[in-house]
């Protein structure tokens, strides 16, 4: 059974870069079979799409947030990565990451194993 | 304010039958896109209940179901649980936004 467990600093000052780690157990991100992505909710919000990678690294990244996020595989640690630059207070949310089933139609997109959260706080 | 409308609660009491409605536009749910819902605890992981409208993941109870008409989708849960008691959430691709989206979230309480 899959298992992901998000890791990385609770808090991050303004203007500066949110980063965290999703480690993956149980699975191979290297498969074919899933992509990888992270999603957000902000305190009293609903979820947000931040982006996925495909295992061959092709990324996709929600517009809104594309100019200041990048999402990375390791391969060697079974990890994925997302970092956020320029964090203002708006950027304070849980972070999820999560697995996705690779198929056919392009615009069909459901995460099917997640992790607990990351709370990040963007705080002076 | 989300892409895709969710009334903020719903509540019923055991055993009974609940619909949650999610409302989207002609650039999601009406132009044909999949929709999937999830079931979240605060403070776990969220869980896929349905995906491609009306598909069910194994283990997920036959007590929900998906179905979609027009600009909207709905998830009913019938023979209502305790357990049942947690925050659900739509979600489509939006072909104006060039992304996925997610409804707000509905707060299903259980009398």
């Amino acid at each position: 059974q899959v298992r992901l467990q998000e890791s990385g600093p609770g808090l991050v000052k303004p203007s500066q870069t949110l980063s965290l780690t999703c480690t993956v157990s149980g699975d191979s991100i290297g498969s074919n079979s899933y992509f990888w992505t992270w999603i957000r909710q902000p305190a009293g919000k609903g979820l947000e799409w931040i982006g996925h990678i495909y295992t061959r690294g092709t990324t996709e990244y929600n517009p809104s947030l594309k100019s200041r996020v990048t999402i990375s595989l390791d391969m060697s640690k079974n990890q994925f990565s997302l970092k956020v630059t320029s964090v203002t207070a708006a950027d304070t949310a849980v972070y999820y990451c999560a697995r996705a089933p690779t198929v056919i139609d392009p615009t069909s997109f459901f995460p099917d194993s997640w992790g607990q959260g990351a709370l990040v706080t963007v705080s002076s | 304010q989300s892409v895709l409308t969710q009334p903020p609660s719903v509540s019923g009491a055991p055993g009974q039958r609940i619909t949650i409605f999610c409302t989207g536009t002609n650039s999601n749910i009406g132009a044909g896109y999949d929709v999937q819902w999830y079931q979240h605890l605060p403070g776990t992981a969220p869980k896929l209940l349905i995906f491609i409208n009306n598909d069910r993941p194994s283990g997920v109870p036959d007590r929900f179901s998906g179905s979609k008409s027009g600009t909207s989708a709905s998830l009913a849960i019938t023979g209502l649980q305790a357990e049942d008691e947690a925050d659900y959430y739509c979600q489509s691709y939006d072909s104006g936004l060039s992304g996925w989206v997610f409804g707000g979230g509905t707060k299903l309480t259980v009398l």
